[in-house]
């Protein structure tokens, strides 16, 4: 079953600018990840918030998350060709039940 | 080592084979997970290994048999499988079950293609 919604499905922008992805979820969570997939291959943790935090910073990665309106956001900064890829944001509840959302697709045009 | 290898990375069977998926991490994780990404979908669970017994299973057909021989293994059984069954298969881990705020590590994937 799909725990988030993501919005947008898929992005376009130029290098050097910002991207925003949002999140949407259902049920109480223990977390919120994001996380990146590469052409279909594996993916690669980017970021945790915990349900206690509001936002979070990681190198040109910023997350926020609002439990009231069960929602979060991703924005790269500065974006590079190198961005280009599949973003899913995902939440835990149960313990160890980690359930992914529909994804945005971002394309980065140098 | 932070790494999960799952093997092969492509696998094409015929409906009457049977295979297996196997996945190895050697960061003392005892949580293990199968997920089943379709093309431009979301990874979907699949099942959940917690020291090494299953937890969950997502209501998954019987021809996908689970498997969790050690804590650094993983298999995933394969029999009688249908065309919609072709995917791409994950396998990931995490730090040990009810730790909730552990990240998810994700070997590179099988491509299963069932003919």
């Amino acid at each position: 079953s799909q725990q988030g919604e993501e919005d947008p499905q898929a992005l376009s922008i130029q290098e050097g600018e910002n991207a925003t992805m949002n999140c949407s979820y259902k049920t109480s969570i223990n977390n919120l990840q994001w996380y990146r997939q590469n052409s279909g291959r594996g993916l690669v943790h980017l970021i945790l918030i915990r349900s206690n935090e509001r936002e979070k910073h990681s190198g040109r990665l910023r997350v926020t998350l609002d439990t009231s309106k069960k929602s979060s956001s991703l924005l790269i900064t500065a974006s590079r060709a190198a961005d280009t890829a599949s973003y899913f944001c995902a939440t835990v509840s149960g313990g160890f039940k980690t359930i992914f959302g529909a994804g945005t697709r971002l394309f980065v045009k140098a | 080592d932070t790494e999960v290898t799952q093997t092969p990375k492509h696998l094409v069977m015929g409906m009457t084979n049977k295979k297996s998926l196997k996945c190895e991490q050697h960061m003392g994780h005892r949580a293990m997970y199968w997920y089943k990404q379709k093309a431009k979908k979301p990874p979907e669970l699949m099942f959940v290994y917690s020291y090494e017994k299953l937890s969950i299973n997502e209501s998954v057909p019987s021809r996908f048999s689970p498997e969790c021989p050690n804590s650094s293994l993983l298999n995933l059984h394969l029999h009688a499988l249908q065309p919609e069954d072709s995917a791409l298969y994950l396998c990931a881990s995490s730090q040990a079950p009810g730790q909730s705020y552990a990240e998810a590590f994700f070997g590179q994937g099988t491509r299963l293609t069932v003919v």
